[in-house]
């Protein structure tokens, strides 16, 4: 079974400064990881994808993460934080080798952006 | 565009009432997945379905019914036998499994 654990379920940081959201995950096989940002009633939109190529990722508004299998992590950053980024954001796993493609989402991690 | 609709954006429902939450997608991709979204649970998944015709309870399918009887659509009923069907609910769908695509969500509330 996999499972994923984001910590901190509010993260708040000042405008300019760096963002950090952590996301660790379980899984038995090697994993496709995701991360989706989600503002207020809206659907989610995927930030960034690692499908086990390069493991540090660029996504979209400046973001990436890097995979780490050794710590089993796959944390979200950006340099340099803008209002505009204020959102959830929701890290997930899916099995690599399934057939399914069924995702598994953390609990989220608001994010809120001080000016 | 390609994407996926979901409708209504809000829905009331009352006591004992069946209400169904249309979802329809025109990115020609073979699997759907319908999402469940309360304060901080995240998302958890109701059903999902690989191919037409098909489909398959997720983690919290009680008081939930789907079909799936055309590639583009695939409607959720939240039945009365739901107890506690306020929430946020997703739809979604994927080809190869390499992201989804989700609509913009519908909103159910209990009145």
């Amino acid at each position: 079974a996999q499972s994923v654990t984001q910590l901190g379920s509010h993260v708040s940081v000042s405008e300019g400064a760096l963002v950090l959201l952590r996301c660790n995950y379980s899984s038995s096989v090697p994993p496709y990881l995701f991360w989706y940002v989600q503002y207020p009633n809206q659907g989610l939109q995927l930030l960034l994808k690692y499908t086990s190529a390069a493991t540090l990722v660029k996504g979209i508004n400046g973001f990436e993460a890097e995979f780490k299998k050794s710590e089993t992590s796959f944390h979200l950053t950006k340099p340099s934080a803008h209002m505009s980024d204020a959102a959830e954001y929701f890290c997930a796993v899916s099995d690599s080798g399934g057939s399914n493609y069924k995702l598994t989402f953390g609990k989220g991690t608001l994010l809120t952006v001080n000016p | 565009d390609g994407g996926i609709t979901q409708s209504p954006k809000y829905l009331f429902r009352k006591e004992g009432q069946n209400v169904t939450l249309s979802c329809e997608q025109n990115l020609n991709h073979d699997a759907m997945y319908w999402y469940r979204q309360d304060p901080g649970q995240g998302l958890r998944l109701i059903y999902y379905s690989q191919i037409v015709n098909d489909f398959q309870k997720g983690d919290i399918a009680e008081g939930y019914s789907v079909s799936r009887e055309k590639k583009e659509s695939f409607p959720l009923t939240v039945t009365s036998a739901q107890k506690n069907p306020t929430a946020f609910y997703l739809c979604a769908s994927t080809e190869g499994g390499l992201g989804y695509t989700f609509g913009s969500g519908t909103r159910l509330t209990v009145v």
